[in-house]
């Protein structure tokens, strides 16, 4: 069964760092694209960042250069690595799986964990 | 980056009720696009890939079509759990984006 748990969310002051965990079982990850997506309160979703299988990495434009994806093969997690954080950054983030490479649909979610930015 | 619209942002209908929701991309995207259902408080649900794949155990009164910049989504008759929040997504480009999401409420 595929599943995916997010850890690492709490309360950072504007500025700081914070590191996100998603940890997958059920498949590897290293075989499929990962991806987070992230939702403010209230608000809709928004696409954050990709990794894909083969290593190659993508990032929305508000978080690009302030976010960095990684994988940690052994341990069969995805990673989402904050700086700079901000108060428009608050949000759940969410771990989610890509299993096609061509069409690219997220599959499968975790439960997501909530980040708030504020001092 | 693509920009994908959804129209309309909210709706409310009735039980029974057949509703169409329409996302328009700001360029083509062939069949890039898919459907997410989100429940209060829950993660998205993934309804139809690829513009018109309906996923297993989705029911058969979802369905999607079209292609290249103007996609629908398609609710037959509205069952009491249909009431949610819908979004499209499109995945044709290395950045992803998702529409603004459409809250289809009981009227």
């Amino acid at each position: 069964e595929v599943q995916l748990v997010e850890s690492g969310g709490g309360l950072i002051q504007p500025g700081g760092s914070l590191r996100l965990s998603c940890a997958a079982s059920g498949f590897t990850v290293s075989s499929n694209y990962m991806n987070w997506v992230r939702q403010a309160p209230g608000k809709g979703l928004e696409w954050v960042s990709v990794i894909y299988s083969g290593g190659s990495t993508y990032y929305a434009d508000s978080v690009q250069g302030r976010f960095t994806i990684s994988r940690d093969t052994s341990k069969n997690m995805v990673f989402l690595h904050m700086n700079s954080l901000r108060a428009e950054d608050t949000a759940v983030y969410y771990c989610a799986r890509t299993q096609s490479p061509y069409t690219a649909e997220l599959d499968y979610w975790g439960q997501g964990t909530l980040v708030t930015v504020s001092s | 980056d693509i920009r994908v619209t959804q129209s309309p942002s909210s709706l409310s209908a009735s039980v029974g009720d057949r509703v169409t929701i329409t996302c328009r991309a700001s360029q083509r995207i062939t069949s890039y696009l898919n459907w997410y259902q989100q429940k209060a408080g829950k993660a998205p649900n993934l309804l139809i890939s690829a513009a018109s794949n309906l996923q297993s155990g989705v029911p058969s009164r979802f369905s999607g079509g079209g292609s290249g910049t103007d996609f629908t989504l398609n609710i037959s008759s509205l069952q009491p759990e249909d009431f949610a929040t819908y979004y499209c997504q499109q995945t044709y480009s290395t950045v992803y984006t998702f529409g603004q999401g459409t809250k289809l409420e009981i009227k």
